[in-house]
């Protein structure tokens, strides 16, 4: 059982938008704002896509999107394109263990 | 450019040892943490431990606790991985990862342990 807690699936059709919600406890989700998101296409290395909960390094298109709300973080997808789908993780800065935990992963098909 | 550069792939019997490493490149090695990130196959992933190259502090995940041993030799920038005892459960994929406050800032590129009698 992973430590935050995600959908093991989401879809949408090309041009919709989605929203995947990756939801922890008071000791790390609701704790801080380190929250970050990484897109993970099998066989590949993961990438980072989001970072300080809603910051998106160099690169990443402005179709994602992270806000948080309490002990729920979320990623938002818009606009979405084929090569979108992938596995999607959260991950939180967790301070009972100094440094993060994942969620457990977020399949997205694009329809 | 940062580069995480790990060892290649390995095919082990259960009971035997491995060590795997991560070099780092382009950076300050002993200024930032880095550590250990593991994905079983169809699984997700999981942060195993972290290491502060700059004075050996390490922290783990208490599932890997007693069950891996990281480390680090700043002067060869380079970070390691190490089991005593293999287990076919060890089977994974590993990832190295240049953290901050949770965060994996840059990958390397895997090492794929399978272990098999």
């Amino acid at each position: 059982q992973s430590a935050l807690t995600q959908p093991r699936s989401v879809s949408g059709s090309p041009g919709q938008s989605v929203t995947i919600s990756c939801t922890g406890t008071s000791s790390d989700v609701g704790a801080y704002n380190y929250v970050s998101w990484y897109q993970h296409h099998p066989g590949k290395t993961p990438k980072l896509i989001i970072y300080g909960v809603t910051e998106r390094p160099s690169g990443v298109p402005d179709r994602f999107s992270g806000s948080k709300s309490g002990n729920t973080a979320s990623l938002t997808i818009s606009g979405l394109q084929s090569e979108d789908e992938a596995d999607y993780y959260c991950c939180s800065y967790a301070g009972h263990y100094s440094f993060g935990v994942f969620g457990g992963g977020t399949k997205l098909t694009v329809l | 450019e940062v580069q995480l550069v790990q060892s290649g792939a390995e095919v082990k019997k259960p009971g035997e040892s491995l060590k795997i490493s991560c070099k780092g490149s382009g950076y300050s090695f002993t200024g930032h943490w880095i550590g250990w990130v593991r994905q079983m196959p169809g699984k997700g992933l999981e942060w195993m431990g972290v290491i502060f190259p700059g004075d050996s502090n390490i922290r783990y995940m208490p599932s890997f606790q007693g069950q891996v041993t990281i480390s680090a030799d700043k002067s060869i920038s380079t970070a390691y991985l190490q089991w005593s005892s293999l287990k076919a459960s060890d089977t994974a994929m590993y990832y190295c990862a240049r953290e901050v406050w949770g965060a994996v800032e840059y990958w390397g590129q895997g090492t794929l342990v399978t272990v098999s009698s």
